[in-house]
């Protein structure tokens, strides 16, 4: 079975600039996570999806980051513009859960993005 | 807000010992827990998971420990190896996790 794909794998870019980030999840997956990690820190959950409506989006930095999930199966991550402090790891996740019920999140390799 | 924390940042053991990580969480209305294992430059692994029904739950050479009277977490690794040298999360549900523990396995 495929696992989570994300791209690209690194992004250097200078703040202020735009930068996206895409995400395929694994086939069958309803609900989808967009994490970010910075260096010693444990992934906090950006936004949550379950098919294509967003189920929490509330530590998500709205003035400058956005996302989507258009027709319930990929997803973009986007941040405009970037500042030095979104320096970080962004990784994707995807779950069988649908609802309220929890089960274990299977996650991409993530996309480091260093903003300079 | 609630969070998941973990007592220890680090940990380091010789190979062939148990190791045993701890985490702490505050939400008492949490009902399912996992642990992840996160090695250099790659995506936190699913390790084991369990639900608050239960107390207990083990895997392949891991088991997880509830008790849900102190609200913490365990996860004990068995005869451990280089290869389990990562460090460890502990999460409440895929949404909340705390800040891990490095692992070190010394040969």
């Amino acid at each position: 079975e495929a696992g989570v794909a994300q791209s690209p794998r690194y992004k250097i870019i200078e703040k202020r600039q735009s930068v996206a980030f895409w995400c395929n999840p694994i086939s069958g997956h309803a609900t989808l996570y967009w994490y970010q990690q910075i260096l010693g820190q444990g992934p906090k959950l950006l936004i949550q999806f379950q098919n294509n409506g967003v189920v929490d989006d509330s530590q998500l930095p709205k003035d400058r980051f956005s996302a989507e999930r258009l027709k319930g199966v990929d997803s973009t991550l986007k941040i405009q513009p970037a500042k030095l402090e979104d320096s970080a790891v962004y990784l994707c996740a995807s779950s069988l859960a649908r609802g309220s019920r929890n089960t274990e999140a299977f996650f991409g390799q993530g996309t480091r993005l260093t903003v300079v | 807000g609630e969070s998941v924390g973990l007592h220890l940042p680090t940990l380091s053991v010789q190979e062939g010992d148990n190791s045993i990580i701890n985490c702490a969480y505050s939400n008492s209305a949490s009902d399912y827990f996992i642990w992840y294992k996160q090695e250099s430059g790659k995506g936190p692994q699913f390790i084991i998971d369990i639900r608050s029904n239960m107390d207990k739950r083990q895997g392949q050479r891991v088991t997880v420990l509830l008790n849900k009277t102190v609200k913490h977490l365990s996860l004990q690794i068995a005869a451990t190896q280089p290869g389990d040298s990562a460090v460890y999360f502990c999460a409440e549900n895929p949404q909340s996790f705390g800040a891990g523990t490095r692992l070190t396995v010394k040969p």
